[in-house]
C-alpha cells in the first residue's frame, strides 16, 4: 500500500508570494494533519481535518489555510510568505485523529527568499 | 508551543550499546507517541503508549510512561548504525481547549551511533 504522499518535495518562493502544498493520505484514512518543522525544532501543529471539516488549528496566523477534499486529500495554503515560513511542511494521516498513530509523509521543504 | 522536552538533546554511543532518551511534558495526556526522523525527512512512528499503560515493548524498543511525573523514556537496546536519527516524543493532550487537536512535539534527541 502507498504511504502518505506530498507534493512538491522542494519549493523556492520569494517573500509576499503564495504557496500551495498537497497531501494524499493513506487509502482509508479520513484524517489529515499538517505540521511545520523549522530547522532544529520539533514539528508544530498547524491544522487537522477529519471528514472534510476542520477539527483543530494550531497557533498560526490567518495567512495559513487548508482544506480537505471528498477523496480525503488535502491542501495547505500560505499567503504573503515571510522568510520565517521557510521550513519542512509535514502531512500526517490517520483513521480518525490524534489519538492514534500518525503516518507522516516525506514533507515539502519550502525556502522563502 | 512545545510541550515535550527530550533529554539529552544529543547522544553519541558505540554500536551495540543501549541508548536511553527521556521526555517530560506538562499537561494531562491521552497518549504519548515516539517518532524517529532521518536526515530532516518524514517522521516514522515507533510506539504509542496510552495514559493507562506503564510500559510497552516493540522489538529492540522499550517505552515507559510515568503520568505522576509526566515523563516517558525510550530505550533502544543493542544499537545499530541505522538507529542514527532524531527521536521525538509527541503528546496527545487530554483537553484540547482552544480547538487545537494535534500532537505536541518536543525538540528531539539527536542520536549518533558510532561504528
Amino acid at each position: 500500500d502507498a504511504g502518505v504522499t506530498q507534493s512538491p518535495t522542494h519549493l523556492i518562493k520569494t517573500r509576499g508570494q503564495h504557496v500551495t502544498l498537497r497531501c494524499s493520505p493513506i487509502s482509508g484514512h479520513k484524517s489529515v494533519s499538517w505540521y511545520q518543522q523549522v530547522l532544529g525544532q520539533g514539528p508544530q501543529f498547524i491544522f487537522q481535518y477529519y471528514e472534510k471539516e476542520e477539527r483543530g488549528r494550531g497557533n498560526f496566523p490567518d495567512r495559513f489555510s487548508a482544506r480537505q477534499f471528498p477523496n480525503y486529500s488535502s491542501e495547505l495554503n500560505v499567503n504573503a510568505l515571510l522568510l520565517g515560513d521557510s521550513a519542512l511542511y509535514l502531512c500526517a494521516s490517520s483513521w480518525a485523529g490524534r489519538q492514534e498513530t500518525q503516518y507522516f509523509g516525506p514533507g515539502t521543504r519550502l525556502l522563502v527568499l | 508551543s512545545q510541550q515535550g522536552e527530550e533529554d539529552p538533546q544529543a547522544l553519541s554511543i558505540q554500536e551495540g550499546e543501549n541508548a536511553t532518551m527521556n521526555c517530560s511534558y506538562k499537561t494531562s495526556i491521552n497518549n504519548l507517541q515516539w517518532y524517529r526522523q532521518n536526515s530532516g525527512r518524514g517522521l516514522v512512528h515507533l510506539i504509542l503508549i496510552r495514559s493507562n499503560e506503564r510500559e510497552k515493548h516493540s522489538g529492540r524498543l522499550r517505552v515507559t510512561l510515568d503520568t505522576s511525573k509526566k515523563s516517558s523514556s525510550l530505550l533502544i537496546t543493542a544499537s545499530r548504525a541505522a538507529d542514527t536519527a532524531s527521536y521525538f516524543c509527541a503528546t496527545a493532550e487530554m483537553y484540547s481547549g482552544g480547538g487545537a487537536d494535534g500532537l505536541t512535539f518536543g525538540k528531539g534527541t539527536h542520536l549518533i551511533i558510532q561504528p
